[in-house]
């Protein structure tokens, strides 16, 4: 069965560093999404991509972050300067354009930022 | 405006117990979509179900059911004869004309042998 990958599973970086975090999604699906979860809270929108650009974004989804397609099978998640309080785990998932209600869900990329 | 609501944050059980977990969401959308999720100590978001606004039917599978009551906006979730490893964390989700869902904030299962 089809499933979407996330790389690394964990991350480690100081504060001010850039990170990428990698997620190829289901082939055939065309919608992508990054979610975050700080450890012991509730998982959290970040993004959603289609077509190329982003589609809707939340608060949290300032500045320091990024996202982009950069080839056709790997969609990535940027943060430029990242800060203690982007430690958390950070889920990918992706859907087909008819059901983007069924999101499917990468294993995640956990990252502690010192 | 989209809200989700677990009011139980922790529950403990001993094996066998029946246990729910209740779920309260808020949309103004009549089509909107409802699911849950298993999150392990492992980390990963497990897809358990997912129900849309216009099917109130309840759903059994296996020892798991689920209880869609759209007048009292409930998507409550029982778990019976409960077992040591269903302790996990348990998230409900809202997707409506938006393209993201709504967690939550999970319930802590705890299931004791």
């Amino acid at each position: 069965e089809p499933e979407v990958t996330q790389t690394p599973s964990h991350q480690v970086t100081q504060m001010g560093q850039e990170v990428i975090l990698r997620c190829v999604p289901i082939s055939n699906h065309l919608y992508f999404y990054w979610y975050r979860q700080i450890l012991g809270q509730k998982v959290e929108f970040l993004v959603s991509f289609y077509n190329n650009e982003i589609s809707e974004k939340s608060e949290i989804f300032d500045d320091q972050f990024s996202v982009e397609r950069p080839d056709g099978s790997n969609f990535t998640l940027k943060i430029r300067s990242t800060k203690l309080e982007d430690s958390a785990m950070y889920f990918c998932a992706s859907s087909l354009a008819g059901a983007r209600e069924t999101q499917y869900f990468g294993p995640g990329t956990r990252l502690l930022v010192l | 405006a989209q809200k989700v609501t677990q009011a139980q944050t922790e529950i403990s059980v001993v094996e066998k117990e029946d246990v729910t977990l209740d779920c309260v969401y808020e949309t103004r959308d009549t089509t909107y979509y409802l699911f849950w999720y298993k999150q392990p100590p492992s980390g990963e978001l497990v897809f358990l179900i997912r129900r849309n606004s216009f099917d109130e039917q309840n759903e059994i599978s296996g020892r798991y059911s689920w209880n869609f009551q759209k007048s009292t906006s409930s998507f409550n979730f029982t778990i019976t004869a409960s077992q040591v490893v269903d302790s996990a964390v348990y998230f409900c989700a809202l997707c409506d004309n938006t393209d993201k869902l709504i967690f939550g904030t999970g319930t802590r299962l705890q299931v004791f042998p």
